[in-house]
């Protein structure tokens, strides 16, 4: 299936440092998003590249894209303890419907 | 502006048992989806609506019915629950199609099948 993997699966730093996480993918893509999800809750967007372009920002978030090589990285700056939550690529399969599909995520523990 | 609501919560059920899983949504988005999540595997897609009276197959739609008679609602059926089907269970919706703008999620719904 069209899954983003996200690597790696789980990632536990000190408050104040960046936290990277990465998205790969196996076919080309229209757009990728990133989510969050805090325990026991709703997924919640934090942001939206398209394939035509490289990097973007958002807040202490910077997103890149990579279409050669089918990936993307989350970058966290300044992390907090609120910080501290799942983080899920969504990619559409332009072939298949284009339909949001989710990876296996990463899940970020920010030490206070 | 409540976004998207899922009701219930939490559920048990026992294997052959049925339920409906409601989802609704206040932002007149067109396109719905459910999704399950389960551990290891991320978001996986159960079936979709592209507008009213519309629905389709996602990635794992088996065992599962949904209806779209309103626009604002999407229902998830399971006629004859399997404890395969224990899971947390996700509503969302989208205004356009094609991840060309943003899903907002439910808070999801524990489903427990024993």
């Amino acid at each position: 299936s069209q899954q983003g993997e996200e690597d790696p699966q789980a990632l536990s730093i000190q408050e104040g440092e960046n936290a990277t996480m990465n998205c790969s993918y196996k076919t080309s893509i229209n757009n990728l998003q990133w989510y969050r999800q805090n325990s026991g809750r709703g997924l919640v967007h934090l942001i939206l590249i398209r394939s035509n372009e490289r990097e973007k920002h958002s807040g202490r978030l910077r997103v890149t894209l990579d279409t050669s090589k089918k990936s993307s990285s989350l970058l966290i700056t300044a992390s907090r303890a609120a910080d501290t939550a799942s983080y899920f690529c969504a990619t559409d399969a332009p072939r298949t419907g284009n339909q949001f599909y989710f990876g296996t995520g990463t899940s970020l523990t920010v030490i206070p | 502006n409540a976004g998207v609501t899922q009701t219930p919560k939490f559920r048990v059920l026992k294997t052959g048992q049925s339920m409906t899983l409601l989802c609704a949504q206040d932002m007149n988005h067109e396109y719905m989806y459910w999704y399950r999540q389960d551990p290891g595997m991320g978001l996986r897609l159960i079936h979709y609506s592209v507008g009213e009276g519309t629905t389709a197959k996602g990635e794992v739609p088996d065992g599962y019915n949904v209806s779209r008679l309103k626009k604002q609602n999407f229902l998830l059926g399971l006629e004859s629950a399997a404890p395969s089907q224990t899971s947390v269970y996700f509503c969302a919706s989208s205004l356009t199609w094609g991840m060309n703008t943003e899903a907002f999620f439910g808070q999801g719904t524990r489903l427990t099948v024993v």
